[in-house]
């Protein structure tokens, strides 16, 4: 099976804009959690979404936001970004129906100037 | 609040001797288990995990690690290191009631010397 994808890789915005980030799970995986990494914060939880549901929500201001597919893709989506949010966004998938262990993409590099 | 404690933040072994990443939890219940590797700009790895029965699990790239319930602990092993170990690795935990959120320790990066 194809694993976790994620696109962009890399992305580059402005203070202010806005940004969309894309992640494709595993075949058959229903069930994908967003994460944030910093140096500073380490790995943050931010949101999970199963079945087009958002079922668990971490401490994030509310500019951050997602959403999920009838295909379990799913996309997060950053407005108004500010220089804190620079970071690398990691999506994960995992499988309801077997053992809790969540699968990585390998991320998306954004950097707010 | 669940926590996870990974006291190591910087680990340099040679190549050949034996490794240990230490990783400790506080939560209510005995939860689920992992440990994620993380090579430079990549994703995250799923390398071994413990939800029940044995203590001492296996896993990939001759990894394992051992829970021990009295404290609170899923200590990372690996008898010989080798270069393409050197990453940096992660402890994590999730509730087994389910439908919870991994949280992660702050990751122990190790490099390895020849």
């Amino acid at each position: 099976k194809a694993g976790v994808t994620q696109t962009p890789r890399y992305l580059i915005k402005t203070r202010g804009q806005q940004v969309t980030l894309s992640c494709s799970p595993i075949s058959g995986h229903r069930s994908v959690s967003w994460y944030q990494q910093t140096p500073g914060q380490g790995l943050q939880f931010l949101f999970e979404y199963f079945s087009e549901t958002q079922r668990n929500k971490g401490n994030f201001p509310g500019r951050f936001s997602g959403r999920q597919f009838s295909n379990s893709r799913s996309e997060m989506n950053v407005s108004t970004l500010e220089l804190g949010d620079s970071a690398l966004y990691l999506c994960a998938s995992s499988d309801p129906q077997g053992a809790y262990e969540q699968y990585f993409g390998p991320g998306t590099r954004l950097t707010v100037t | 609040a669940q926590s996870v404690t990974q006291p190591d933040i910087h680990i340099t072994v040679s190549e050949g001797a034996s490794l240990e990443l230490r990783c400790n939890y506080s939560y209510g219940a005995t939860p689920y288990l992992f440990w994620y590797v993380q090579s430079p700009g990549q994703g995250l790895q799923l390398l071994l995990k413990y939800f029940s029965g044995d203590t001492l699990v296996q896993g990939i790239k001759g990894f394992e690690a051992e829970f021990k319930r009295s404290q609170s602990s899923f200590n990372l092993r690996k008898p010989s290191v080798h270069w393409s170990d050197a990453a940096e690795y992660f402890c994590a935990v999730a509730s087994r009631s389910g439908n919870t959120p991994l949280v992660f320790g702050k990751g122990t990066r190790l490099s390895v010397i020849a």
